[in-house]
């Protein structure tokens, strides 16, 4: 099973700040990588799919990159709503995985 | 607009069964691997099993921890996905979403809102 660590386990920053979130994958996945966003009270969201590529709708201030066992989402510019808990998830093999989650909260 | 709708959850004893359902709409439900992700109170994410699009045969595939309890399947004609769980136990309280594939295999797009099983005695 390829495990997911993502870094740190809470970011505290302003709104305006970068965030740059970080999952790190116990084995390579190529670029079979997804982030998701999760609010309290809600299901996930799909952000970005394949390390890079943005899902329907998703502001472009939100930005994923990497490939092999590291990768970054970076949010550039962050707005109120940008603040909740972020997962990574890998497809590369089953069975699929998803890190623990990166809280994101205001400082 | 993709809808998914999960019902079924509830308290159930360990060693019980309960059979979740999830309702679609808004998509060709037949085309898309479909899956069920669970997540336990105050904790992150599991997929625990999915179920193959048209076009490769009904493949399924399910975690360790619930292979040989659990079973997924799902009606085209009425566009419902279902899971079968057998010898329920404490760990397996959780809210278990429903969850539509995309294109890409192993990617979800859409998420139902959950269902909450509860493993208690």
């Amino acid at each position: 099973e390829i495990v997911l660590t993502q870094s740190p386990a809470t970011l505290s920053l302003s709104p305006g700040e970068r965030a740059t979130l970080s999952c790190r994958a116990s084995q390579s996945v190529s670029s079979y990588l997804a982030w998701y966003q999760q609010k309290p009270g809600q299901a996930p969201r799909l952000l970005i799919y394949d390390a890079s590529n943005r899902a329907t709708g998703i502001p472009g201030r939100l930005s994923g990159s990497g490939s092999g066992t590291d990768f970054t989402l970076t949010i550039s510019s962050l707005e109120p709503e940008d603040f909740a808990v972020y997962y990574c998830q890998q497809r590369s093999s089953w069975p699929y995985t998803f890190g623990q989650g990166t809280k994101l909260e205001i400082k | 607009e993709v809808q998914l709708l999960e019902s079924g959850g509830g308290l159930i004893q360990p060693g019980g069964s309960l059979r979740l359902s999830c309702a679609t709409s808004g998509f060709t439900f037949g085309t898309y691997a479909m899956s069920w992700v669970r997540q336990a109170p105050g904790k992150g994410l599991e997929w625990v099993s999915g179920i193959s699009g048209s076009g490769i045969g009904d493949y399924t595939y399910y975690v360790d921890s619930v292979k040989g309890r659990f079973t997924i399947s799902r009606d085209i004609s009425k566009n419902t996905l279902f899971l079968q769980m057998n010898s329920l136990r404490v760990e397996d309280t959780a809210v278990y979403y429903c969850a539509k594939g995309a294109a890409a295999l192993g990617v979800i797009d859409y998420w139902g809102q959950g269902t909450l099983v509860t493993v208690s005695s």
